[in-house]
């Protein structure tokens, strides 16, 4: 079955380090977005792609990054983590193009930054 | 922009009564709607969505939504709640003319009392 996979599950942090959480899926779909988790925010959107190559930003990009370098894996970069980072992070995929489609989101991960 | 209101962060009922969530929505003409469903410390599962077909949109363990373009809302209901619906709930918006992506509402976490 197609799947998202995200790495690792759960990670924690020192301020001031880079840290890279991994996104992978197998449905091979154009999109894929990174949001963060925060009480009372709902899921608000980092950064997504729609294709190799593409990356855009979204609501909440400060301090983040990613790369598209293959239609399966869009990996996000946290350049000097901070405190105010610490979030529990979802990685999800769509297809493009087609109205009501969905999106298969990852189990998450839970960043702490100390 | 597209935007999306749930008008209570948390809702309690008792188990076999009726469950209402509710999401005002702000985007184009013709938006997708989804409900996602959270279950605590858990990924993403989709419950149902709406795409311009039938305004009356069934979906998973007996939920349904109502589209009402009128008053731009998107209501979920269940006739009964059981134990296990208690979990947060997420209204999403995706809409093409705006880039395909999903944005969230804050949530609504719905508690079952036995």
């Amino acid at each position: 079955d197609a799947e998202i996979t995200q790495s690792p599950r759960h990670k924690i942090t020192e301020t001031g380090r880079q840290v890279t959480l991994a996104c992978h899926q197998t449905w091979n779909h154009n999109n894929m977005f990174w949001y963060r988790q925060d009480l009372g925010h709902g899921l608000r959107l980092i950064h997504y792609s729609y294709g190799v190559h593409d990356t855009n930003k979204g609501e909440v990009s400060d301090g983040y990054s990613v790369s598209r370098s293959n239609t399966e894996d869009l990996p996000l970069t946290l350049e000097s983590a901070a405190s105010s980072q610490t979030s529990v992070y979802f990685c999800a995929s769509s297809e493009q193009g087609s109205l009501g489609t969905e999106a298969f989101f990852g189990q998450g991960t839970r960043l702490t930054v100390v | 922009a597209q935007s999306v209101t749930q008008l209570d962060s948390h809702v309690s009922v008792s188990e076999g009564t009726p469950v209402l969530l509710r999401c005002n929505y702000s985007s184009s003409y013709s938006p997708s709607l989804f409900w996602y469903v959270q279950h605590p410390n858990k990924g993403l599962q989709l419950l149902l969505k709406y795409t311009s077909a039938a305004t009356l949109v069934k979906g998973i363990n007996g939920f349904e939504a109502e589209f009402k373009k009128s008053e731009t809302s998107f209501h979920l209901t269940k006739p009964s709640a059981h134990m296990s619906d208690a979990a947060e709930y997420f209204c999403v918006v995706s809409d093409i003319d705006y880039g395909q992506n999903f944005v969230f509402g804050p949530g609504t976490r719905l508690s079952v009392l036995p």
